[in-house]
C-alpha cells in the first residue's frame, strides 16, 4: 500500500537558519507530490508541487522542494527561515488514482 | 477566487449526539472531499465526490457516518451517534480535478470544523 513518511514530529530552528523536512514514500512508480502548510486553526495550504520534469521545484514562501527517486523522498527547504513559517507541513502523494495520502506532518518552531 | 467556505467553526457536543458540518467548495470545484484530521496526525480521506457522485468512500465509518452532495455543489457530513474518538478537525476541500483526466490538481482546504465530543 502508498505511504508516506515524515520522520520528524517537529523541529526546531533559529530564525535566519536554513531548513529541510524530510518525506519519504512509498510507491512503485513517480507519484504526484505536495508540500502543504496548516497554521493553528487554519486549512492547508499549498506551498508547492512535483509532476514531473525538473526534480527541484520552487513554490511560494521562498520554499523549495527536491525529488529524489533513487531515495523516494521529496525533501522540503528553505535557505532562511522566518518567524512566521512556524507551523505545521504536510507531505502528500497522489499516485495516480482520486486518492491523496498524507504524511503525519513535521511541526516547525522558530526562535528568536 | 473564494475560498472553501466551512460551518460551524467549532462544535461541542455529548457522546451519543449527533452533528453536521457544512461545505461550500470553490465554485466550478467538480471534486469534494471530507478529511478526517485528529491531533498530531495527518488528514485521513473520509470520503471524496465527484459532482454529486461519490468516487470513494472506503474509510468512512458507515455505521455512523454519513455525507451528501446535493446538486454537486454543497456538501454535508453528518455524524450520528458520535462517538469520543470522533473529536478531530473536519476539512473540507475541493480541486478542479474532472474525471479521467489527471490526479495533479491540488486540493484547496476550508479552515475546518473542530469538534469536540464529550
Amino acid at each position: 500500500a502508498q505511504s508516506v513518511t515524515q520522520p520528524d514530529i517537529h523541529i526546531t530552528v533559529s530564525e535566519g537558519a536554513s531548513l529541510e523536512l524530510r518525506c519519504n514514500y512509498s510507491y512503485g512508480a513517480t507519484p504526484y507530490l505536495f508540500w502543504y502548510v496548516q497554521s493553528p486553526g487554519q486549512g492547508l495550504q499549498l506551498l508547492l508541487k512535483y509532476f514531473s520534469g525538473d526534480t527541484l521545484v520552487q513554490g511560494i514562501k521562498g520554499f523549495e522542494a527536491e525529488f529524489k527517486r533513487s531515495q523516494s523522498s521529496f525533501n522540503l527547504r528553505k535557505p532562511s527561515v522566518h518567524w512566521s513559517d512556524a507551523a505545521e507541513y504536510f507531505c502528500a502523494v497522489n499516485t495516480g488514482g482520486f486518492k491523496t495520502i498524507f504524511g503525519a506532518g513535521t511541526r516547525l518552531f522558530v526562535k528568536a | 477566487e473564494a475560498g472553501v467556505a466551512q460551518s460551524p467553526r467549532y462544535k461541542i457536543i455529548e457522546k451519543r449526539q449527533s452533528v453536521a458540518f457544512w461545505c461550500n467548495p470553490i465554485s466550478g470545484h467538480a471534486t469534494l472531499y471530507w478529511y478526517q484530521q485528529i491531533l498530531g496526525q495527518g488528514p485521513k480521506l473520509l470520503i471524496q465526490f465527484q459532482n454529486n457522485g461519490v468516487v470513494d468512500d472506503s474509510q468512512l465509518p458507515k455505521d455512523r457516518f454519513s455525507a451528501e452532495r446535493l446538486k454537486g455543489v454543497d456538501s454535508t457530513l453528518k455524524i450520528q451517534p458520535a462517538k469520543l474518538e470522533d473529536s478531530a478537525v473536519y476539512l473540507c476541500a475541493s480541486s478542479s480535478r474532472q474525471g479521467g483526466q489527471g490526479n495533479n490538481s491540488p486540493l484547496h482546504f476550508g479552515n475546518g470544523t473542530r469538534l469536540t465530543v464529550t
